[in-house]
């Protein structure tokens, strides 16, 4: 079975501060998609990335930045110098190549970052 | 490029009515799916369609139906309301040229909170 844990349910850090967010799966299959999306409280999530089961080279977006190991089941999410704009919900999800869309998302973790 | 709209964005209903909840995905894009989020069962997959056919389905209780249109925009029914249907019901289409396929990005819609009575 397919699971997506995210243990960390809320995070709170002040502004500047660097934070990781976890996220660890489970899945049987080879081929896969993960990633990563956020919820502000406006309720839209909002897509940050997706990574391919073959693809684990981590990556950098601006203040972002994602660790993708296979070895630990694990792709974890970093903020660097945290910014109060970045407060939402954190979701992560897992996805096989043939399921027509059907995510597996963790609970998510909810980032709280104060001024 | 207007996004992903939903209407209504909040509803109030009662136990044992019916409810339609309507998205218009981005222009030129094909599929579109549905998602329920409550905070005891978080984000669950309802269900996804593709060209006015439904291609995948979630484990929801067939008192929830869709479908699809022409134009690609979407609507979900929920016949019989129980409480505990109360939920955001969110809304994401995504391109797809070429078939089902994750390189194509979802985006979301900013949902409908459905609160029944």
């Amino acid at each position: 079975a397919q699971k997506v844990t995210q243990a960390q349910t809320e995070i709170s850090v002040v502004e500047k501060e660097d934070v990781t967010l976890d996220c660890v799966y489970e899945t049987r299959d080879t081929t896969y998609y993960l990633f990563w999306y956020k919820q502000p409280p406006s309720g839209e999530l909002v897509f940050l990335i997706r990574r391919n089961s073959f693809d684990e080279q981590n990556e950098i977006s601006g203040r972002y930045s994602w660790n993708f190991q296979k070895s630990t089941s694990s792709f974890n999410f970093t903020i660097t110098a945290s910014q109060v704009v970045d407060s939402a919900v954190y979701f992560c999800a897992l996805a096989k190549v043939d399921s027509n869309y059907q995510l597996i998302w963790g609970a998510g973790t909810k980032l709280i970052i104060k001024p | 490029k207007a996004g992903v709209t939903q209407t209504p964005r909040y509803l109030i209903k009662t136990r044992g009515q019916q409810v339609t909840l309507s998205c218009s995905p981005i222009s030129g894009h094909r599929s579109v799916s549905w998602y329920q989020q409550t905070p005891g069962q978080g984000l669950q997959f309802l269900f996804e369609y593709f060209s006015e056919t439904q291609r995948n389905k979630g484990n929801f209780p067939g008192r929830f139906s869709g479908r699809q249109f022409s134009n690609s925009r979407s609507e979900m029914n929920v016949s019989t309301l129980e409480l505990g249907d109360s939920a955001l019901y969110l809304c994401a289409s995504s391109l797809e040229t070429s078939g089902p396929s994750f390189t194509d990005t979802q985006y979301f819609g900013p949902g409908t909170r459905l609160t029944v009575l």
